[in-house]
């Protein structure tokens, strides 16, 4: 089993903050890393899929970086806002997995005051 | 819009029961997946599909099983269920398997008692 850490493993922040997130994978066989949202009774929706070294991505007052090198992502979130609480996933998919299942960390819980 | 569906919300089984999950999706995904998921240890795979009556095992198969006898149908089947099966059981799917996102149901909160 691969193993995915992210870092913290919650936050609260107030309203306005900028925040970031970590994600740690393996460096060796990359082929994908995934961040998805997960906001409580709702299904986890993807936020990015990234695939090449240096890729970053941007979704409104979110972003995502990543560095396959060093085997790491970073999640930011600028002006958080209440609807911003969820719990947010990354999933780590290697080279030459079985048919590209994907390896999730456990999640980095926020929580926006208002 | 990618729907992936899941037969119960919530559901209560006792002990010994023989229990199905149901997941039906509606995109005409190669690839099936069931998770399980327990506070503090994030989303594990039990078991994947990748086509019609192909399975593979995931990180946490014991005591579970699965059937996928139509592309759009993925069950995940506790043959006796157990109280350390109590959890939350999400299903997704994907089409490209590594690069496309997975889409997820609402997920079956299931109780043994």
């Amino acid at each position: 089993i691969l193993n995915v850490e992210q870092s913290p493993q919650s936050l609260h922040v107030q309203e306005g903050d900028s925040t970031n997130f970590t994600c740690s994978f393996p460096s060796s066989n990359f082929y994908a890393l995934h961040w998805y949202r997960w906001e409580t009774a709702k299904s986890p929706e993807a936020l990015f899929v990234m695939t090449l070294n240096g890729d970053e991505k941007k979704k409104g007052r979110i972003s995502a970086t990543l560095n396959t090198k060093e085997g790491y992502s970073y999640l930011y979130i600028k002006g958080s806002q209440p609807e911003d609480s969820a719990t947010y996933l990354c999933a780590f998919s290697p080279r030459g997995s079985t048919l590209g299942r994907l390896y999730f960390g456990r999640g980095t819980q926020l929580t926006v005051w208002p | 819009d990618v729907k992936v569906t899941q037969s119960s919300r919530y559901l209560v089984k006792r002990t010994g029961e023989k229990v199905f999950l149901e997941c039906v999706q509606d995109m005409d995904h190669e690839n099936m997946f069931w998770y399980r998921q327990d506070p503090g240890l994030g989303l594990r795979l039990i078991y994947f599909s990748y086509d019609v009556k192909m399975k593979e095992k995931g990180d946490i198969p014991e005591g579970y099983s699965v059937s996928r006898e139509k592309k759009e149908r993925f069950s995940l089947i506790l043959e006796s269920a157990s109280t350390n099966q109590t959890s939350m059981y999400l299903c997704a799917s994907s089409f490209v398997a590594g690069t496309d996102e997975q889409y997820f149901g609402p997920g079956t909160r299931l109780t043994v008692t």
